[in-house]
């Protein structure tokens, strides 16, 4: 069954310091996947997606993910995070059914 | 363009009670979606409109579950009678038809059932 997988239930990360959250999926030979953020009291905020092309891809708010097939990964990045990145990251991938699976979310937290 | 709207924000009911949940797609979205999130777990698929049909309704968890797009607008889902799990926060999304068009989220209902 089409899954996605997000290991780190919780990441704390300083000021400036730089991230990687970590996404790993197992749906079919062309995922088309996201990463989405949801701060608190608001709604789910697309930040990229992948669908083809470039496998590394740039998104809003400064962040990053790069596709790698050979590992079934999706990692998001930021070089240097904000004290504002403190929320939650779900990433997620979507079938041909137009269906799309979360994972079960990083809530990062940052130290000032 | 406005956003993906629902109503209301927060919603507390009894055990038993009914509670319906709205949301407003962005106009000229044909695909509308509902999501769950029950505290401490993934977010989980609905079910899933293309207009007014229902496309996928395979997450819905029960018959307590009644989703509606009438006319292929706004979208309602009931929750007859309210059962203690149900609580969790309803996302609901939308998207253009065609192609790989992103989905846009509200900021979801926060359900109670106490």
């Amino acid at each position: 069954a089409q899954s996605v997988t997000q290991p780190d239930i919780h990441i704390t990360v300083s000021e400036g310091a730089s991230l990687e959250l970590r996404c790993n999926y197992s749906y079919g030979a062309t995922p088309y996947l996201f990463w989405y953020v949801q701060s608190p009291g608001q709604g789910l905020q697309l930040l990229l997606k992948y669908f083809s092309g470039d496998t590394l891809v740039q998104g809003i708010k400064g962040f990053e993910a790069e596709f790698k097939r050979s590992q079934s990964s999706f990692n998001l990045r930021k070089p240097s995070v904000h004290w504002s990145d403190a929320a939650e990251y779900f990433c997620a991938d979507r079938n041909r059914d137009d269906k799309i699976i979360f994972g079960k979310g990083t809530r990062l937290h940052i130290l000032p | 363009e406005a956003g993906v709207t629902q109503f209301p924000s927060h919603s507390v009911i009894e055990k038993g009670q009914t509670v319906t949940l709205r949301c407003d797609p962005i106009s000229g979205h044909d695909n509308l979606y509902w999501y769950r999130r029950v505290m401490g777990k993934e977010i989980k698929f609905l079910l899933h409109f293309v207009k007014e049909s229902k496309q996928d309704e395979s997450g819905m968890p029960n018959n307590r579950f009644l989703a509606e797009r009438t006319g292929g607008t706004y979208s309602t889902l009931k929750v007859q009678p309210a059962e203690l799990e149900d609580s969790g926060v309803y996302f609901c999304a939308s998207s253009q038809l065609g192609g790989w068009s992103p989905l846009h989220f509200g900021n979801g209902t926060r359900l109670t059932v106490t």
